[in-house]
C-alpha cells in the first residue's frame, strides 16, 4: 500500500522552542494531508487540512499561528509547533487519502510523532 | 452529542472468547464507516470498512445499521494478538476521518 513517512517519531523539547514534524508521501502524490492530534486516553482529533500550494484549513480551536503548516510540494507537508508549551505534549499524526480503485479511497497514516515539552 | 461514540471499555476477555464493540454516529448523512485498530503509541491501522450489508473478514464481522446510526464489530475466537484499542471511524465531509475514543481490548491467556 501507499506509504507515508513521518519523522521524528519522538521528540522532547524545552518549553518555548519550536518543533517541526515532516510527513512525506513516498510513492504517491498527496494533494491533501490531514493533521491529527491525540491526547492521552482521547480520540484522534483533526487539527488541520493541508492542501498543496494553498493555505491550510484549521479546525475550530486550533491556533493557526501556533501550528504552522506548509505543504509546498505534492510529497511533503510539515507541521511546526511554535513556542511549544507542556500542554502541547501530544501524539501528532498525519494522514493522506489515496485512491485505491474506482471511487474507493483509503487513508494512510504516518507513524506518528510523540512530542513531549518539558 | 459527540460525532462518534463508542463503548468506553476496557474489555478484558480470555483467549477464544467472542467480543462485540458498539458505536453510534451523529451525522445521518455519513456515508463511509471503518474500524481501525491502534496499538499503544502507534498509528491507527485499518481493520475493515463497514458496509450496509454487513461484512466479514475471517474472525471479524462488521455491521452497519443506518436507521439507528449504529456500527458494530464482532471478534470471534479472540487471540492474544487482538489486544489493542479499536477505533470506530466515520468519513467526514472533507475527506478527513472522525474517530471515536476507542475501546481497549485485552485478551488474556
Amino acid at each position: 500500500g501507499a506509504v507515508v513517512s513521518q519523522h521524528p517519531s519522538r521528540v522532547i523539547c524545552k518549553s518555548g522552542t519550536s518543533v517541526k514534524i515532516e510527513c512525506r508521501s513516498l510513492d504517491f502524490q498527496a494533494t491533501t494531508m490531514f493533521w491529527y492530534r491525540q491526547f492521552p486516553k482521547q480520540s484522534l482529533m483533526l487539527m488541520a487540512t493541508s492542501n498543496e500550494g494553498s493555505k491550510a484549513t484549521y479546525e475550530q480551536g486550533v491556533e493557526k499561528d501556533k501550528f504552522l503548516i506548509n505543504h509546498a510540494s505534492l510529497t511533503l507537508s510539515t507541521l511546526t509547533v511554535t513556542s511549544a508549551h507542556p500542554e502541547d505534549s501530544s501524539f501528532y499524526i498525519c494522514s493522506a487519502r489515496v485512491r485505491t480503485g474506482g471511487w474507493a479511497t483509503e487513508a494512510f497514516f504516518g507513524q506518528g510523532t510523540r512530542l513531549t515539552v518539558v | 452529542r459527540k460525532e462518534v461514540e463508542q463503548d468506553p471499555g476496557p474489555f478484558n476477555v480470555p483467549e477464544g472468547a467472542t467480543v462485540a464493540f458498539n458505536c453510534t454516529y451523529s451525522n445521518s448523512a455519513s456515508q463511509s464507516f471503518f474500524w481501525y485498530r491502534q496499538d499503544c503509541r502507534k498509528e491507527p491501522k485499518l481493520l475493515m470498512s463497514v458496509y450496509s450489508s454487513g461484512n466479514e473478514d475471517g474472525r471479524f464481522t462488521a455491521q452497519l445499521n443506518r436507521a439507528s446510526q449504529y456500527i458494530s464489530l464482532l471478534i470471534r475466537d479472540s487471540k492474544l494478538s487482538d489486544s489493542a484499542t479499536y477505533l470506530c471511524v466515520v468519513l467526514g465531509s472533507q475527506g478527513n476521518l472522525i474517530f471515536g475514543k476507542g475501546t481497549k481490548l485485552s485478551v488474556k491467556p
